[in-house]
């Protein structure tokens, strides 16, 4: 049975810094890992989607990297703002089903 | 492109009444599935549908939830009769493969339940 976690489950910055977003599973034999993003009383925003023959995933100041041997997938936000300010949550897909984290919460502080 | 639309957007019922949630998936999106997002917690899979089809409702509490996708398009989830703890976002989303090799997941607004 696939579980996702999270770490850690809130994290606040100060603007302009690197971060990183971690996201473990425990079955690796996933189709895909999709991040996303969710701003409060909001549905999910799709940010990135890692198909499982691929390494990694880039779109603007994000990147996505997945190593399923070792089941964990990073996030990385690049010279953060008070924009991303959000839950960001991980979801592993495979076996017909995509599992969701319970997602880190972001603040960036200005 | 329109994305996945949902209503009604907020509801509130006291316990043991009724409930009924609209989902309208990207047009040709053969998958729908509807999640229950409880406050702090991530989305949990109710039900998968492909085309008009079921391909997973493991986690879906018969007794009283119910959902149908007429057609292969349109789906409503339906709660009776609803209880405290089914206070939550229910999130509809649709993805443009079918089961089995579920691309991206395109999501909805959600719709907020509120039970007294």
């Amino acid at each position: 049975k696939q579980e996702v976690t999270q770490i850690p489950a809130a994290l606040s910055v100060p603007e302009g810094e690197n971060l990183v977003l971690n996201c473990s599973f425990t079955d690796s034999a996933i189709y895909n890992l999709q991040w996303f993003r969710q701003d409060p009383g909001k549905g999910l925003t799709s940010l990135l989607l890692i198909q499982s023959s691929q390494r990694e995933q880039t779109s603007g100041r994000l990147n996505a990297s997945l190593d399923k041997s070792s089941g964990r997938s990073t996030l990385y936000i690049a010279a953060s703002q008070p924009g991303d300010s959000a839950t960001y949550l991980c979801a592993g897909t495979g076996g017909f089903k995509t599992i969701f984290g319970a997602g880190t919460r972001l603040f960036v502080k200005a | 492109e329109a994305g996945v639309a949902q209503s009604p957007r907020y509801k509130i019922i006291e316990k043991r009444q009724s409930v009924a949630f609209w989902c309208n998936p990207i047009s040709g999106h053969a998958t729908l599935y509807w999640y229950q997002q409880i406050l702090g917690q991530g989305p949990k899979l109710l039900i998968q549908f492909q085309n008009n089809g079921v391909v997973d409702d493991s986690q879906l509490p018969k007794d009283r939830f119910s959902a149908e996708r007429l057609k292969g398009v349109d789906s409503t989830l339906k709660i009776q009769p609803a209880k405290l703890e089914d206070s939550a976002v229910y999130l509809c989303a649709s993805s443009p493969q079918g089961a089995g090799n579920t691309g991206e997941l395109f999501f909805g607004e959600g719709s907020r339940l509120t039970v007294l």
